[in-house]
């Protein structure tokens, strides 16, 4: 199956600031790779799909890049509300979906 | 917009079965693999479970395999997930996920004594 790994584990960003995550896949997903955000206590919620395109009503703040087995989740200007797990996913081999650990963002 | 609805979670003993289902509000649910993806207290995500749109083929991860049931009904727009043997280790919410990344609500379940 394929492994994803995501860096770093917790992210502390002040209020403003650019927040950059990382994906990487074990293998090449091309770009069937999706972002999650998940807040306490709520369903995953889907930000980016296709590696690179919003899902529908996601803040403009939010982008994706990468292809292959790379990926990155960049918020350019970090708000409150960010504050949740982020998850990577891809579907590019099923079965089965795989998901990367997760990166905490915390506000600083 | 969630159209995916989970229900049939609780609290149930280890050893003991449980079954879970999702109801889909969207007409184009039987274009669609299903699938059940759950997250354990304070863990990540974990897939467990797929079948294919016309519910010829399913899937298991490897630690649900023979206990674990998928099907669907596409006349109803249902998918269903049928737990036996259930571990303390299984307990978690589950959510059914459409092919397409839509997401239910979650039903948790919890394996006690």
């Amino acid at each position: 199956e394929i492994v994803m790994t995501q860096s770093p584990a917790t992210l502390s960003v002040s209020p403003g600031e650019r927040a950059t995550l990382s994906c990487r896949a074990s293998e090449t997903v091309s770009t069937s790779l999706a972002w999650y955000q998940q807040k306490p206590g709520q369903a995953p919620r889907l930000l980016i799909f296709g590696a690179s395109t919003r899902a529908t009503d996601v803040p403009g703040r939010f982008s994706g890049s990468g292809s292959g087995t790379e990926f990155t989740l960049t918020i350019s200007s970090l708000q409150s509300e960010d504050l949740a797990v982020y998850y990577c996913q891809q579907y590019s081999k099923w079965p089965p979906w795989t998901f990367g650990q997760g990166t905490k963002v915390e506000i600083k | 917009d969630v159209h995916l609805l989970e229900s049939g979670g609780g609290l149930v003993q280890p050893g003991g079965s449980l079954r879970l289902s999702c109801a889909d509000s969207k007409s184009n649910f039987d274009q669609f693999a299903m699938n059940w993806v759950r997250q354990a207290p304070g863990k990540g995500l974990e897939w467990v479970s797929g079948i294919t749109a016309s519910g010829t083929t399913t899937y298991y991860a490897d630690s649900v395999k023979g206990r674990f049931t998928i099907s669907r009904d596409n006349s109803k727009k249902t998918v269903s997930l049928q737990m036996n043997s259930l571990r303390v280790e299984d307990t978690a919410v589950y959510y059914c996920v459409k092919f397409d990344l839509s997401w239910g609500q979650g039903a948790p379940v919890t394996v006690s004594s």
